[in-house]
């Protein structure tokens, strides 16, 4: 059974600082990585896909992956209240078809 | 990004009546197609992968012929949901892709349906 594990919160940050969510799967084989956020009662928003090992910035988000040890996590810098919602770790591998495999979620709040 | 639009938004119905959810790629043609469902404060559930041209592949324990799903276009797919009772009461939502394989997946608004 192939997994993706997320903290489900809720995390809570000032206004400000920098959040950071974090996600590890259990398939080794996995080949693609995104974070989706989603606002209460919305669907899913791709913010960021990931690829290759290290880090991928796009402004205030910086995505990082370490294959090695199969965690991949998002920083959200300078956090605004805009910024609370659940954000959804998402991987894909080879098999199934590309299947695309949803952690449950990590609920952020930014307090202003 | 790529665009997927779903019609309805929100639609209210009676019990044994059947409702159809349109999802369709704006801007791009997509060979597949995903259907999810989700609960409230609960995660996204596959429910089927929606091929062009062929029949959906179902998730174990989605009934395929409750939801039934058709993709007769590279832009479009829908899900019907036949004798809808209360409990299908959810938000179902759409995603495709732009590119087949690993990339990335792009979701419509969604659909919330109401049973009565």
């Amino acid at each position: 059974q192939k997994e993706v594990e997320q903290n489900s919160g809720p995390l809570s940050v000032p206004e400000g600082a920098i959040a950071s969510l974090n996600c590890t799967y259990s398939d080794r084989g996995s080949q693609s990585f995104f974070w989706y956020r989603q606002y209460s009662g919305k669907s899913p928003e791709l913010i960021m896909s990931i690829y290759s090992n290290g880090d991928k910035e796009d402004g205030r988000f910086t995505a990082q992956l370490n294959k090695a040890s199969q965690y991949v996590s998002l920083l959200i810098r300078d956090s605004q209240p805009s910024d609370s919602a659940t954000y959804l770790c998402a991987v894909k591998d080879r098999t199934g078809g590309f299947k695309t495999i949803f952690g449950a979620g990590t609920r952020l709040f930014v307090k202003a | 990004g790529a665009v997927v639009s779903q019609h309805p938004s929100r639609v209210i119905c009676k019990s044994g009546t059947s409702v159809k959810i349109e999802c369709r790629s704006l801007d791009f043609q997509a060979t597949t197609m995903f259907w999810y469902r989700q609960f409230p404060k609960k995660s996204l559930m596959l429910m089927a992968t929606s091929n062009e041209g062929s029949k959906a592949t179902y998730e174990q324990g989605v009934e395929k012929d409750k939801f039934l799903i058709n993709h007769a276009s590279l832009t479009l797919s829908t899900l019907t949901v036949t004798s809808a009772h209360p409990e299908d009461s959810s938000f179902y939502i759409c995603s495709a892709s732009p590119l087949a394989g690993a990339g990335e997946q792009f979701f419509g608004p969604g659909t919330r349906l109401t049973v009565l």
